[in-house]
């Protein structure tokens, strides 16, 4: 399967603390993609790290990719109750995006 | 900034009716997808599509399912008779080149929600 996991499941936080998320893969990837959702809204893209790379920075986002261990993490620094929503980490195969589960993310005011 | 479109919001569709959804991809991108995403569910791949032709379809886009690029900017994903089971939030993306260098990244449209009763 391309399908890797993400880590936590969940996750519950208070403002101002900071949220990682984690997300595993199985096989190469062109490279690894972090969309956050809304609940029952559009798609939005927050950071594209390709597979030659090991660290990205966008805002109060950063994303870095281990191919080694073949996985990938997004940290959320002070975190805003606008964080709340669900956080996917997309590996890029070929020319498709493969959706894990995602990580349901709770920032508390 | 540019932005991916779709229409509509929200279909309401009878069993074993015909619906055509619409999107309208960022003007200079060149590769067109389709995803889904069942309530509560992973979103999925459907379709890619590429210089007027399919290039990748995954195992959910039967015969029931088919892609057009109808003219210069509109993407359609049309279902010729759909199920209950189609009811889903259906996501155009779009890109500007494809999977190989430079890697770049997925647009996505705010969806269309299929319902079907």
């Amino acid at each position: 399967s391309q399908q890797g996991e993400e880590d936590p499941q969940a996750l519950s936080i208070q403002e101002g603390e900071n949220a990682t998320m984690n997300c595993s893969y199985k096989t190469s990837i062109n490279n690894l993609q972090w969309y956050r959702q809304n609940s029952g809204r559009g798609l939005v893209h927050l950071i594209l790290i390709r597979s030659n790379e090991r660290e990205k920075h966008s805002g109060r986002l950063r994303v870095t990719l281990d191919t080694s261990k073949k996985s990938s993490s997004l940290l959320i620094t002070a975190s805003r109750a606008a964080d709340t929503a669900s956080y996917f980490c997309d590996r890029e195969y070929g020319n498709k995006l493969v959706f894990g589960a995602g990580t349901i993310l709770r920032v508390k005011s | 900034e540019p932005e991916v479109t779709q229409t509509p919001s929200h279909q309401v569709t009878q069993m074993g009716q015909e619906v055509i959804l619409r999107c309208v991809p960022i003007s200079n991108h060149l590769y067109f997808y389709w995803y889904r995403q069942i309530l509560g569910q992973k979103v999925e791949f459907l379709v890619s599509f590429y210089n007027n032709e399919i290039s990748e379809k995954s195992e959910i886009f039967d015969d029931q399912f088919s892609v057009e690029r109808p003219d210069g900017s509109n993407f359609t994903l049309k279902i010729r008779s759909t199920k209950l089971e189609d009811s889903a939030m259906y996501f155009c993306a779009s890109r500007e080149s494809g999977g190989a260098w430079p890697y770049n990244e997925q647009f996505f449209g705010p969806g269309t929600r299929l319902t079907v009763l």
